[in-house]
Order: structure tokens, then C-alpha cells, then sequence
């Protein structure tokens, strides 16, 4: 089966510094990826449709500047959350497509970041 | 654009007892559904999904779920819950050509009564 990895699993930082996630297609390759948000108790929200080779679609309301995304290979994607605050303590979880279709969509195991 | 509403924001059943989460969507056009189920702190395990053909789909872990076009309806339905079965569960609904604007419901989170 299809695998997608992210890394790390859980990450504590202080307020003020950047943290990188990492989401990993193991064993397809992808070139679109997709980047969730979930806050405790809710549903995911998309955040971003990553684009191997091109820029990230941001949804309205995520700061492009502040969730930075690449995806410089066909089996990675990063998100890097600049200048963490509490207020961006939240699940994030990654998906990737395998083909052109939701068909073929999986999801990373997901990613806690707390900041403090 | 597509919405998703799942009714029932908490369910409990019994162990043993058969169970049915309810999903219904909005859109013009036939659309993708999936249902996901999500353990405390895990990601998301698809269940099953339903594109076109038989309107009764089967998934994993004893679940099936059927598609009511006339209903907008995909609900999700077990015989027999287990206690393993405790998780959020998650309707969603891909909508355009390729199932591109993928959006999730809210969640049904379902405990388990021993």
C-alpha cells in the first residue's frame, strides 16, 4: 500500500522560532500534496495544495508568509510554521496524491506542534 | 461549492449494538465520498469510498456505507460496533473532475459502552 510519512511527530517550541514538518511519500510518488490543519476536537481544514516544482495554493485566511511550504522533490513536501506563536499550536497533517484523483489520496500520520 | 454535514456531533452505543453515522453532502453533481476514521492523536484511515456504481459500498473493519442520491445522504453503518471502534469518524466529499475540492464534515466522535 501506499505510504506517507511526516516528520516529526510531535514538536514543542518556544514562541518566536520556526519549525519545519516534513511529509514523505515513501513509496509513490506525488506530485500534489496537501497540508491540514485540525484544531482539538475539530475537523481538518485545508491549509495549502502543494505543487511539486511550483508555488503552494494558499486557502483564504492562511498566511503565506507564516506557513511557508515546498515541494522540491516528488516524494517531499515541508511546511515551516516562522516565527511560532501559542496560537499556532495545532495538529498538522499532510496528505499526497498518488495519481490525478482523490482515488489515490493518503494521509501522513500527522504532525503536533506546540508552542510555547 | 460542496459542504459536508455530519448531524450528530457525539454518539455512544454498546458493544455489540449496530451503529449508523450520518453524512450528508452538498452538491450540483454526483461528487466523490469517503469516510475516514481517526483514533486519538493518530491520522486518518480511509474506511471506504464510493465514486460510481453499486450505491452500497463496502470497507474495512465490517464498516459499508450507502450512497442516497435523493437524500444527499452517505451514511455509514456497522452491524456489530466493538470497542476497538471508538474514534472520530469523518465524512467527506471531493467535488469537480477529479474530485479536487475535497472538503471534510465536522466529525462524529463515537464512544463505545462496554
Amino acid at each position: 500500500g501506499a505510504v506517507v510519512s511526516q516528520h516529526p511527530s510531535w514538536v514543542i517550541c518556544k514562541s518566536g522560532t520556526s519549525v519545519k514538518i516534513e511529509c514523505r511519500s515513501l513509496d509513490f510518488q506525488a506530485t500534489t500534496m496537501f497540508w491540514y490543519r485540525q484544531f482539538p476536537k475539530q475537523s481538518l481544514m485545508l491549509m495549502a495544495t502543494s505543487n511539486e516544482g511550483s508555488k503552494a495554493t494558499y486557502e483564504q485566511g492562511v498566511e503565506k508568509d507564516k506557513f511557508l511550504i515546498n515541494h522540491a522533490s516528488l516524494t517531499l513536501s515541508t511546511l515551516t510554521v516562522t516565527s511560532a506563536h501559542p496560537e499556532d499550536s495545532s495538529f498538522y497533517i499532510c496528505s499526497a496524491l498518488r495519481g490525478a484523483s482523490y482515488n489515490e489520496q493518503f494521509f501522513g500520520p500527522g504532525t503536533r506542534l506546540t508552542v510555547l | 461549492a460542496q459542504s459536508v454535514t455530519q448531524p450528530d456531533i457525539h454518539i455512544t452505543v454498546s458493544e455489540g449494538a449496530s451503529l449508523e453515522l450520518r453524512c450528508n453532502y452538498s452538491y450540483g453533481a454526483t461528487p466523490y465520498l469517503f469516510w475516514y476514521v481517526q483514533s486519538p492523536g493518530q491520522g486518518l484511515q480511509l474506511l471506504l469510498k464510493y465514486f460510481s456504481g453499486d450505491t452500497l459500498v463496502q470497507g474495512i473493519k465490517g464498516f459499508e456505507a450507502e450512497f442516497k442520491r435523493s437524500q444527499s445522504s452517505f451514511n455509514l453503518r456497522k452491524p456489530s460496533v466493538h470497542w476497538s471502534d471508538a474514534a472520530e469518524y469523518f465524512c467527506a466529499v471531493g467535488a469537480g473532475n477529479y474530485g479536487q475540492n475535497f472538503v471534510f464534515g465536522p466529525g462524529t466522535r463515537l464512544s463505545v459502552l462496554p
